[in-house]
């Protein structure tokens, strides 16, 4: 069965940054694209970007640009998602999602940013 | 990008009504590539309807959506206890991916 399971919850001061971990498993997982959306505390759901896992190209979110990236180890059927220069308001938590329209979700990981 | 808005914000319902959630884009999706998603609280999203009009697998016939171009529609013909959720719609037509604000479908 497909499965994507995500690293564990992180705690960052403000500035720093977080790395999440994804691993696929149950499919190929060259044949999809996978996704990155998180969601804050109460709130909706944001669409954050892209990856194709061969060869690592990424389209992500304009409101993410220069501070995300998304990175893939075909090796170990695993794609990363790295935030610098966190803020409070990216208290989240932080979800892969299978392909689009996004028929598998990672069980997220929830960031907490505080100083 | 091109923003969706949902609406209405909150749907205050009976089970065993018919509920009716809009989701209206900015700009025109391409293909028609909406999908719309049922999260519960402390749940991941569950993926109900794609291409705008597409069940997803094992989803019930109870689910169905509409819409083209702009307007889209989530319909839940007869509203069960497990149904009451937040609602979110997606388009994907576009080089990036947008999420409309949610839908919450709460019991009356």
């Amino acid at each position: 069965q497909v499965q994507l399971v995500q690293s564990g919850a992180e705690v960052k001061k403000p500035g720093a940054s977080v790395k999440i971990s994804c691993k696929a498993s149950g499919y190929s997982f060259t044949t999809y694209y996978m996704h990155w959306v998180r969601q804050a505390p109460g709130q909706g759901l944001e669409w954050m970007g892209i990856i194709n896992p061969i060869g690592g190209a990424t389209t992500y979110a304009q409101k993410f640009q220069g501070r995300v990236t998304m990175t893939s180890d075909t090796s170990t059927s695993t794609v990363y998602m790295e935030l610098n220069s966190l803020r409070s308001d990216d208290t989240a938590v932080y979800y892969c999602a299978r392909r689009s329209p996004h028929d598998y979700w990672g069980q997220g990981t929830l960031v907490t940013v505080s100083s | 990008d091109i923003v969706l808005a949902q609406s209405p914000g909150t749907l205050s319902l009976s089970p065993g009504e018919r509920a009716t959630l809009s989701c209206r884009a900015s700009l025109t999706v391409a293909s028609n590539y909406v999908a719309w998603y049922q999260q519960k609280p402390g749940q991941v999203p569950r993926l109900l309807i794609y291409g705008a009009s597409s069940r997803a697998t094992g989803i019930p016939d109870r689910f169905s959506g509409s819409g083209s171009g702009t307007d889209f529609t989530l319909t839940i013909s007869r509203l069960e206890p497990e149904d009451f959720a937040v609602y979110f719609c997606q388009q994907y037509g576009s080089s990036r991916w947008t999420f409309g604000q949610g839908t919450k479908v709460e019991v009356k």
